[in-house]
């Protein structure tokens, strides 16, 4: 079966980098991109990109471009989203889905809590 | 950016109820709308694609309908499971993907 599993909880300080992985299983790794989305605690969903593990081609949402990077590992299936430069607001749990670049996401990671606090 | 504007915001509601959630795009979107469901601590579950295809495993009583810039989920009679979040999404090719704020549906 389809499983994205994401690695664990980060506590970082305001200014400092966050790299959070996401290793798939179940599925042809290079046939299906991987978005990354985030929740601030309390609120709604918010899309930050997507990455073709394929091709390598990335998207980024303009909000965050600049600080953040998407990456991909074929011989492990695994993804990978940084953020750089972090503030309190990037406060929130990061999830990766799967999906195609353009359409809905089908198979979601548990997500990460990435917590920015001095 | 297309804004997605979703009401109600909160809905409450009894088991055996009909209920429906809106979705408003800014501008026209064709069908590309997803609905997905979520509980809390839980990562989302997409429940309809392309405004109207249910996907697999989720039962008959969700359905989706719309086109352009009005769309709607329709849960047709509620079950305890299905109190939760849930949250339209539009995925035009052409816009960052974008999501609405959710409604929190409530046992009443």
């Amino acid at each position: 079966q389809v499983q994205l599993v994401q690695s664990g909880a980060e506590v970082k300080k305001p200014g400092a980098s966050v790299k959070v992985s996401c290793k798939a299983s179940g599925y042809s790794f290079p046939n299906f991109g991987i978005g990354w989305l985030r929740q601030a605690p309390g609120q709604g969903l918010e899309w930050m990109g997507w990455i073709s593990p394929y091709t390598g081609n990335t998207d980024y949402a303009q909000k965050v471009q600049g600080r953040l990077t998407m990456t991909t590992d074929t011989s492990t299936n695994t993804a990978y989203m940084e953020l750089r430069s972090l503030r309190s607001d990037d406060t929130a749990v990061y999830y990766c889905a799967r999906g195609p670049s353009s359409n809905p996401f089908d198979y979601w990671g548990q997500g990460t809590l990435v917590t920015v606090s001095s | 950016d297309i804004q997605m504007t979703q009401s109600p915001s909160t809905l409450s509601a009894s088991v055996g109820d009909r209920v429906a959630i809106t979705c408003r795009a800014s501008q026209r979107i064709n069908s590309w709308v997803a609905w997905y469901q979520q509980k809390p601590g839980k990562a989302p579950i997409l429940l309809i694609s392309k405004a109207s295809t249910l996907e697999s495993g989720v039962p008959s009583r969700f359905s989706g309908s719309g086109s352009g810039t009005e769309f709607t989920l329709t849960i047709s009679s509620l079950q305890p499971d299905d109190f939760a979040t849930y949250y339209c999404q539009q995925y035009n090719s052409y816009s960052p993907i974008t999501f609405g704020q959710g409604t929190r549906l409530d046992i009443k």
